[in-house]
């Protein structure tokens, strides 16, 4: 296991369009985090699944994002309509209930 | 509102000497705090962590130090080497099996040879 991957590592849309973002955690764990981080920003957690269900959802996350853990495996993040506000390096991370919490690479997003 | 805070965005210190980075929270039900370190084009990686009933955790060259009754933690890096010029983020989260955690802004380090 080499660790949480996600992909694309980067992704250019032009505004309106969808984009759906995938991370794959680390096989033994059972939570998986979305966080985002705009410039000169330090993460800001989204989302987060303990195994397929979807537990809490930060305010941030608007209508226009939603996220999936089908059978407590990889995740999917998507967002309809993109605005150039939603321009930020999208983070996916993992943890066994909460310990060794461990993040990808991050996917980063440019709307155009 | 900022419930993490790493006031300084920058740090330069020199190879060998000490490093200083500097951390304040205002939720004073955080009890579980984090030191992360980012290198470009990578996701941040785990550094050292403490619990609120401790006021020191050390690790190799890495020591954070916690005061609650000030809400400031700080993470100490002695020597400082090239390699630990990054960005480090502190972050905070209710127990040790957070569901999620806030971050600081980050502050970038860079070690000066």
């Amino acid at each position: 296991d080499t660790g949480v991957s996600q992909d694309p590592r980067h992704k250019i849309t032009k505004r309106g369009q969808n984009v759906t973002f995938r991370c794959d955690p680390i096989s033994e764990h059972n939570r998986l985090y979305w966080y985002r981080q705009t410039l000169g920003q330090g993460p800001e957690f989204l989302t987060y699944f303990q195994n397929e269900a979807q537990l809490e959802k930060s305010r941030l996350l608007s209508n226009r994002f939603s996220a999936e853990r089908p059978k407590g495996s990889f995740s999917t993040l998507e967002i309809q309509r993109t605005e150039q506000g939603d321009s930020a390096m999208y983070l996916c991370a993992s943890s066994f209930s909460g310990f060794g919490y461990t993040f990808g690479s991050g996917t980063r997003l440019t709307v155009v | 509102d900022q419930q993490v805070k790493q006031n300084s965005p920058s740090l330069s210190v020199q190879e060998g000497r000490i490093s200083i980075l500097n951390c304040d929270y205002t939720n004073s039900m955080f009890d579980y705090f984090l030191w992360y370190k980012k290198y470009p084009a990578e996701g941040p990686t785990f550094l050292i962590s403490i619990s609120s009933i401790k006021d020191k955790n050390e690790d190799g060259r890495f020591t954070v130090f916690l005061n609650k009754s000030a809400k400031h933690l700080s993470l100490h890096i002695v020597p400082s080497q090239p390699g630990d010029s990054a960005v480090y983020f502190c972050a905070a989260g209710l127990g040790q099996g957070a569901q999620k955690l806030v971050f600081g802004q980050g502050t970038r380090l860079t070690i000066n040879p």
